[in-house]
């Protein structure tokens, strides 16, 4: 089935730094999104970006699909961006997501 | 608008009792999902349902079983609790048919923790 994988697997930073995250898979989709796990647990909605490119506020992210990788960039951290980032492809006609194994961000004060 | 629900948030079951997850969504998406999540790990999924009365198998399937009566409703049925089923499950709907909003973007609902002793 398909891989998806994600770097880095943690990533500690000081508020106001910019970081970049990563997501390659191993065959081609038509259905990515990024998501926010909480320390609550709560999964937050951040892009359905199956290509192209977005932004909303000091997030934005990129997916090249033809080239099977996607990036998520996080600008100006605040502490309330810590928890665990996910990708997720969607495959086949009912677009079920296979989840990467995420990124734990830290932003500490 | 509440979006993806799901009953109970928390619940704790001995080895072998029962118990019915409920995820009820307000979207009126066609497409419908149970994931599980382990401890470090991204979601996996159960199974799913492309329509109401539909449903099919995911990734791991076994141990559980499903049913979507009405398409507002999808429900995780566990026969026979085990400890390898202590997990988080959270539910997932897409697929919004209307236009301007043809979207296969999945919206996920709060999670059950469940611990089985």
């Amino acid at each position: 089935g398909i891989q998806v994988e994600q770097s880095p697997p943690d990533l500690i930073l000081q508020e106001g730094a910019n970081s970049t995250l990563r997501c390659n898979f191993s065959d081609s989709v038509n259905n990515l999104q990024w998501f926010h796990q909480n320390p609550w647990g709560q999964l937050i909605n951040l892009f359905y970006i199956p290509s192209g490119t977005k932004q909303n506020g000091r997030l934005s992210a990129t997916t090249v699909a033809t080239e099977r990788y996607s990036l998520l960039y996080i600008s100006s951290s605040q502490t309330t961006d810590s928890g665990v980032y996910f990708c997720a492809v969607g495959i086949q006609g009912a677009q079920k997501l296979v989840f990467g194994q995420g990124t734990r961000l830290t932003i500490n004060p | 608008n509440a979006g993806v629900t799901q009953t109970p948030k928390f619940r704790v079951l001995k080895t072998g009792q029962s118990m019915t997850l409920l995820c009820a969504q307000d979207m009126n998406h066609e497409y419908m999902y149970w994931y599980r999540q382990d401890p470090g790990m991204g979601l996996r999924l159960i199974h799913y349902s492309v329509g109401e009365g539909t449903t099919a198998k995911g990734e791991v399937p076994d141990g559980y079983n499903v049913s979507r009566l009405k398409k507002q409703n999808f429900l995780l049925g566990l026969e026979s609790a085990a400890p390898s089923q202590t997990s988080v499950y959270f539910c997932a709907s897409s697929y919004d048919l209307q236009p301007p909003n043809l979207s296969y973007e999945q919206y996920f609902g709060p999670g059950t923790r469940l611990t089985v002793t």
